[in-house]
């Protein structure tokens, strides 16, 4: 079974700005993706962005880029220009293709942007 | 498409009492899942299907119950709600198990006095 760790649950960051959001995983599996979810207070989860384990370039959409170090198993988000739209939970997420195909998600950080 | 539909938005019960909450996706898609929120620990998988008549059991199944009888619909059970039941409920699906992308619903957030 696979787990996802953030281990930080709030984060702030000033409009415009730039922040990092920080996500490790584990998994004996070598086919893996993983993901990003914004959770804006509307309650929905928005897929922000992806990663297929076997792609070395780093994804990016927009203003929302990964750093995806497999050896170190970290898989961390950047947002550049924060808006205050910006502002949700975050969800790192991990599906492995092996057995059940199960979504496993990390706890979540709570981002507050400041005007 | 209407994609992924949950009903209802929001429910009160009291312990002891058993309810359906529905999920319906309009996207042919193979693999159905069901998740709940609480504060402070993500989604955490209750139920899932990866096809019509198939369903197994997530990472916090007791006390829910699934069936699978059409591709398009997953309903999931409560038999006899508890406060620990207390949560918000996603339904999700993507088009087969080991496909990447998945859809949500809005969710349901549910009451157990």
């Amino acid at each position: 079974a696979q787990t996802v760790t953030q281990s930080q649950p709030e984060m702030s960051v000033q409009e415009a700005e730039t922040v990092t959001l920080s996500c490790t995983y584990d998994t004996s599996e070598s086919d893996y993706y993983l993901f990003w979810y914004k959770q804006p207070p509307s309650r929905q989860m928005i897929l922000v962005i992806r990663q297929e384990a076997y792609k070395q370039q780093n994804a990016t959409e927009n203003r929302f880029s990964v750093n995806f170090q497999k050896a170190a198993k970290s898989f961390s988000l950047k947002i550049s220009d924060s808006q205050l739209g910006d502002a949700a939970m975050y969800f790192c997420a991990c599906l492995t293709g092996a057995g059940s195909y199960q979504l496993t998600f990390g706890k979540g950080t709570k981002l507050s942007v400041i005007p | 498409n209407a994609g992924v539909t949950q009903t209802p938005k929001f429910q009160v019960l009291k312990t002891g009492q058993s309810m359906t909450l529905q999920c319906a996706q309009d996207m042919n898609h193979e693999y159905m899942s069901w998740y709940r929120q609480d504060p402070g620990m993500g989604l955490r998988l209750i139920h899932y299907s990866v096809g019509a008549g198939i369903t197994d059991q997530g990472e916090v199944p007791n006390g829910y119950n699934v069936s699978r009888s059409t591709t398009e619909d997953f309903p999931l059970r409560l038999l006899s709600a508890a406060p620990s039941q207390t949560s918000v409920y996603f339904c999700a699906s993507r088009l087969a198990a080991g496909y990447n992308e998945q859809f949500f619903g809005p969710g349901t957030r549910l009451t157990v006095l």
